[in-house]
């Protein structure tokens, strides 16, 4: 079983939408919970940070983890077009500057 | 704002050639990375460095081999290039950070490598 999950997509959403991403990790060691966004022929570029269990929101976006069923989430509300671009999940551990990566999630939203 | 510069966006190779990918930050930080980005596979890690000369691998090393002379500048070479390793190669830098805290990983705009 691969260490992270996720769906590639592709997801194709209207503007205004609300969206969700979702990734499933198999390590428990795994305690950092990051999504990163990354645009046509870019690098990464981190969204959301969240340490253990919880919520965390930063406008429209939301980043939940629950630990106890290894799931990671993240919420667009009100989508838009500039929000189209590839989402990956990424966990760390213990050696917590290796980061394991989901194969990201192409997200399109039309206007 | 960190900056992680890559020596080229796009570069054509020959089989059997010598490749050198450079990367470059500009913030001090101790560790550096080499990905690659294949569709469907998401991004694996090739080489990590977190100090000057020291290195180790990911989870994908064979057939590269890295360089770190100096802090802020890591290397990626493939000694000779196939074209398997035709691919998109991203760098990250992060600083060292330690078990309690986690480092934001900043990347690089990447290497477009096809290999002929």
């Amino acid at each position: 079983q691969k260490e992270v999950e996720q769906d590639p997509g592709p997801l194709s959403v209207p503007e205004g939408a609300i969206v969700s991403l979702n990734c499933t990790y198999s390590n428990s060691a795994f305690q950092y919970f990051m999504w990163y966004r990354q645009y046509s022929r870019k690098g990464p570029e981190l969204l959301m940070y969240t340490y253990s269990s919880g919520n965390k929101e930063d406008g429209r976006f939301t980043a939940q983890v629950d630990k106890s069923s290894k799931y990671i989430s993240l919420f667009i509300r009100d989508s838009q077009p500039s929000d189209s671009a590839t989402y990956l999940c990424a966990t760390a551990g213990g050696s917590n500057y290796k980061l394991t990566f989901g194969k990201g999630t192409l997200l399109t939203v039309n206007p | 704002d960190v900056k992680v510069t890559q020596s080229s966006r796009y570069l054509v190779k020959r089989t059997g050639e010598k490749v050198f990918l450079e990367c470059v930050q500009d913030m001090d930080h101790e560790n550096m990375f080499w990905y690659r980005q294949d569709p469907g596979l998401g991004l694996r890690l090739i080489y990590f460095s977190y100090d000057v000369k020291m290195k180790e691998k990911g989870d994908i090393p064979e057939g590269y081999s890295v360089s770190r002379e100096k802090k802020e500048r890591f290397s990626l070479i493939l000694e000779s290039a196939s074209t398997n390793q035709t691919s998109m190669y991203l760098c990250a830098s992060s600083l060292l950070g330690g078990r309690a805290t986690y480092n934001e990983q900043f990347f690089g705009p990447g290497t477009r490598l096809t290999v002929l």
